[in-house]
């Protein structure tokens, strides 16, 4: 089983229209979950962390499930702009080591 | 404040053949990382220094990769003798040294090789 699995998509949606992803992470004891951000042909940027409680920014909402080992991120009216890849990442422990997800495409139409 | 530095952009070489590609991380950023991501894949840590010292390289193919960080600051890895599926994007990335998990980690704009 992969340390991260992710839907790799691709997701066509409409603009405007509300759209989720699920992640799940095979190592219980993760201390730190992430969303990251990759544009075709770019490097990843952070996009937000997650959060127990679950965080939102702005049309971006985060959620963590500990007891199901899961991760999603919703995404509300969607923009041509928000077409990229999305990453799951987890942080197993301290020290910042970092496991990525496969991603997931989101592709954004007229 | 400038970014995670990398050269060259892009590289095509012959199967075994050598490459070595170079970054400069975040002036101040301790933790410098080396990723490799293949084509429809999430990238995959190589090696991780902490200053001048190795924390993980445990996915390393030690065989044939090598990277070295000598004054703690900039880094480079190696590839020697390059096989076909050594191509992929490598990505230099650098973060603050922080007490436990979450420091963000920035990525450079990676170094495309191609091995054909």
């Amino acid at each position: 089983r992969k340390e991260v699995e992710q839907d790799p998509g691709p997701f066509n949606v409409p603009e405007g229209a509300t759209v989720a992803f699920n992640c799940t992470y095979s190592n219980s004891a993760s201390q730190s979950f992430f969303w990251y951000r990759q544009d075709c042909r770019k490097e990843p940027k952070l996009l937000m962390s997650v959060y127990s409680s679950g965080n939102e920014d702005g049309r971006f909402t985060a959620q963590l499930n500990r007891a199901s080992q899961y991760i999603s991120l919703l995404i509300r009216d969607s923009k041509l702009s928000d077409s990229a890849t999305y990453l799951c990442v987890v942080n197993k422990g301290g020290g910042n080591k970092l496991t990525f997800g496969t991603g997931t495409q989101l592709k954004v139409e007229l | 404040e400038a970014g995670v530095a990398q050269s060259p952009r892009y590289k095509i070489i012959e199967k075994r053949q050598s490459v070595a590609f170079w970054c400069n991380p975040i002036s101040g950023h301790a933790t410098l990382y080396w990723y490799q991501q293949i084509l429809g894949q999430g990238p995959k840590l190589l090696i991780q220094f902490q200053n001048n010292g190795v924390v993980d390289d445990s996915q390393l193919p030690k065989d044939r990769f090598s990277a070295e960080r000598l004054k703690g600051v900039d880094s480079t890895l190696k590839i020697q003798p390059a096989k076909l599926e050594d191509s992929a994007v490598y990505l230099c990335a650098s973060s603050e040294v922080g007490r436990g998990a979450g420091n963000t980690i920035y990525f450079g704009e990676g170094s495309w090789l191609t091995v054909v």
